[in-house]
């Protein structure tokens, strides 16, 4: 069974500044998908950013960056300029891209909780 | 994105009552809905896989007869807490993906705080 790991319950960023997250897995198969969700305090999830395991790039949303290392088994989100808003929690998500219902469930972290300072 | 609705946003009951959950996906259909449970401070654990027309696949632990899933049409699932507890307090979300796309997120109800009194 897959299982995904964060090890940092909790950062605190600077506003302004960059923060890094780091978020490990590990898996047998060679395909699937990777997530970052946001969950603000409204405790609604929220999508924000993606990361196909066949794309060797690094995929990239405005200010969120990540850092996809797939033979260690390494995905870690960077937020950059720092903003009030981004205080949450950022959980992150494997999900096997195999078609079949089981396939389609995602795998959370513990998650990891985003203090931003003004 | 696709959106998913979820109502209620808040419930509170008695202790032995049963209480329904709606999951909605409002602009597109699907086939495969998510439960997921949420403590405090704690990660998303998945309940069970709703699957519309079939029966729902539960994760090891959790109680199908206590936590029933109807999936009757492409967009809506719901969980039913039968004989509710203080212990079934919690906060519950689903989630569905747009299948029809083949988009690989998931995008989730608002949530449902459950309180048992």
């Amino acid at each position: 069974a897959q299982t995904v790991t964060q090890s940092q319950p909790e950062m605190s960023v600077q506003e302004a500044e960059t923060v890094t997250l780091s978020c490990t897995y590990d898996t047998s198969e060679s395909d699937y998908y990777l997530f970052w969700y946001k969950q603000p305090p409204s405790r609604q999830m929220i999508l924000v950013i993606r990361q196909e395991a066949y794309k060797q790039q690094n995929a990239t949303e405005n200010r969120f960056s990540v850092n996809f290392q797939k033979a260690a088994k390494s995905f870690s989100l960077k937020i950059s300029d720092s903003q009030l808003g981004d205080a949450a929690m950022y959980f992150c998500a494997y999900r096997s891209s195999m078609i079949k219902a089981a396939g389609n469930k995602l795998t959370f972290g513990g998650g990891t909780r985003v203090l931003v300072k003004p | 994105g696709a959106v998913v609705s979820q109502h209620p946003s808040w419930v509170i009951c008695k202790s032995g009552t049963s209480v329904k959950i709606e999951c909605r996906s409002l602009d597109f259909q699907a086939t495969t809905m998510f439960w997921y449970r949420q403590f405090p401070k704690q990660s998303l654990m998945l309940m069970a896989t709703s699957n519309e027309g079939s029966k729902a696949t539960y994760e090891q632990g959790v109680e199908k007869d206590k936590f029933l899933i109807n999936h009757a049409s492409l967009t809506l699932s719901t969980l039913t807490v039968t004989s509710a507890h203080p212990e079934d307090s919690s906060f519950y979300i689903c989630s569905a993906r747009d299948q029809r796309t083949g988009s690989p997120e998931a995008f989730f109800g608002q949530g449902t705080r459950l309180t048992v009194v």
